[in-house]
């Protein structure tokens, strides 16, 4: 099978602009959760998404937002970016929540 | 806010040495997991041990659970230099979301 997918991988934005990133999970899971890491914070969750539906949602302005398509393809976007915003995002899927979690290889976002 | 705490934040070792690395957490849990990452990488599932579990092996590693304690421990056994990574402990709990501790920073020396 095929491993979770990050795209883009780096991306450098400025500060206000907007930006959204895509994750491809592994084929046949439901759940995907995003995660963003940073040195001082340490790895944060931000939600996590089952057959479409947000089930939870870390502690993030509403700036952080996220979507799951029918096919478990998530996006996540980050609307008027902060300097502070500059981390790895990370994305797992898992076949069922709660169970270990297989993380893409994270997009890493500059933001200046 | 992050529900587990590892100790310590970081362990440097002579290769074929053990290394253990422990986790403590707030809340209760279903299971706690850990997870393995190289270099600023995505993460790797090393192993999950759940709340009714007290021990459980995989390979090189062992993993314990002390539910009363609200600790958990992670040995690897005769390490090596692949072993050089950071490791994180990971509670889920019953709101779907999986809580990460601020991992342990392990250097294999050879």
């Amino acid at each position: 099978k095929a491993g979770v997918t990050q795209t883009p991988r780096y991306l450098i934005k400025t500060r206000g602009q907007q930006v959204t990133l895509s994750c491809s999970p592994i084929s046949g899971h439901r759940s995907v959760s995003w995660y963003q890491q940073t040195p001082g914070q340490g790895l944060q969750f931000l939600f996590e998404y089952f057959s479409e539906t947000q089930r939870n949602k870390g502690n993030f302005p509403g700036r952080f937002s996220g979507r799951q398509f029918s096919n478990s393809r998530s996006e996540m976007n980050v609307s008027t970016l902060e300097l502070g915003d500059s981390a790895l995002y990370l994305c797992a899927s898992s076949g069922m929540t709660g169970n270990e979690q297989f993380f893409g290889p994270g997009t890493r976002l500059t933001v200046l | 806010s992050q529900q587990g705490e590892e100790d310590p934040q970081a362990l440097s070792i002579q290769e074929g040495e053990n290394a253990t690395m422990n986790c403590s957490y707030k809340t209760s849990i279903n299971n706690l997991q850990w997870y393995r990452q190289n270099s600023g990488r995505g993460l790797v599932h090393l192993i999950l041990i759940r709340s009714n579990e007290r021990e459980k092996h995989s390979g090189r590693l062992r993993v314990t659970l002390d539910t009363s304690k609200k600790s958990s421990s992670l040995l690897i056994t005769a390490s090596r230099a692949a072993d050089t990574a950071s490791y994180f402990c990971a509670t889920f709990s019953n709101d779907y979301k999986l809580s990460f501790g601020a991992g342990t920073t392990v250097t294999v020396r050879a």
